[in-house]
């Protein structure tokens, strides 16, 4: 079965620090992967996405994820984190099948302390 | 503005009742989904619309009908037959590719409609 995911219920760390927010994705062909972010009651929000190519992908909010084909991963990654950035994480795949949906993770939620 | 609405925000309701969550976008997207997120379980699809008057069923769809009579609308119906309604239900659009199978497009999500069983 296709399946996203994420090791870790939550990460904490300091402001200021780097943050790494784990995934790893099993899923037919090449994958296309997804990283989002779900403040208090709202949707979900893009950050980036892994189509092909460049192994690290830039996206918002000065995150970056890196993509390892041999690992099954795509990692979320920020080398300075924000208080504000304390939210809910959620990496998808889109699924190896003809039809377009995505997979997603259980969700991270990161805490950034002061 | 582009974007897609969910109306209402907050629901309540009383057991064996029917309900419906609307879902309407102006992005001109193909495919329309309904997701139900649950603390803990993340985000599992109920049903998805790649084009009009065609919808499939995702992995929970048992309790929930949806339709598409317009491209911009995916109403989500949450039936008496639902045995846990309870919990945030996210829809989400994006455009699919010439071939109409896939696109390399991020989706786009609602607000969210948080829906409370009494």
């Amino acid at each position: 079965a296709q399946s996203v995911a994420q090791p870790e219920d939550q990460v904490n760390v300091a402001e200021g620090n780097p943050l790494t927010v784990k995934c790893t994705y099993s899923v037919s062909g090449n994958p296309y992967l997804f990283w989002y972010v779900q403040y208090p009651n709202r949707g979900l929000q893009f950050l980036l996405k892994y189509i092909t190519g460049d192994n690290l992908v830039k996206g918002s909010y000065g995150f970056e994820a890196e993509f390892n084909k041999s690992q099954t991963s795509f990692h979320l990654k920020k080398p300075s984190a924000l208080v504000s950035d304390s939210a809910l994480y959620f990496c998808a795949a889109l699924a190896g099948d003809s039809s377009y949906k995505l997979i997603f993770g259980s969700g991270t939620r990161l805490l950034v302390r002061p | 503005d582009g974007g897609i609405t969910q109306s209402p925000k907050y629901l309540f309701r009383k057991e064996g009742q029917n309900v419906t969550l609307s879902c309407e976008q102006n992005l001109n997207h193909d495919a329309m989904y309904w997701y139900r997120q649950d603390p803990g379980q993340g985000l599992r699809l109920i049903y998805y619309s790649q084009i009009v008057n065609d919808f499939q069923k995702g992995d929970i769809a048992e309790g929930y009908s949806v339709s598409r009579e317009k491209k911009e609308s995916f109403p989500l119906t949450v039936t008496s037959a639902q045995k846990n309604p309870t919990a945030f239900y996210l829809c989400a659009s994006t455009q699919l590719g010439s071939s109409g199978a896939s696109n390399t497009g991020e989706l786009f999500f609602g607000e969210g409609s948080r829906l409370t069983v009494l």
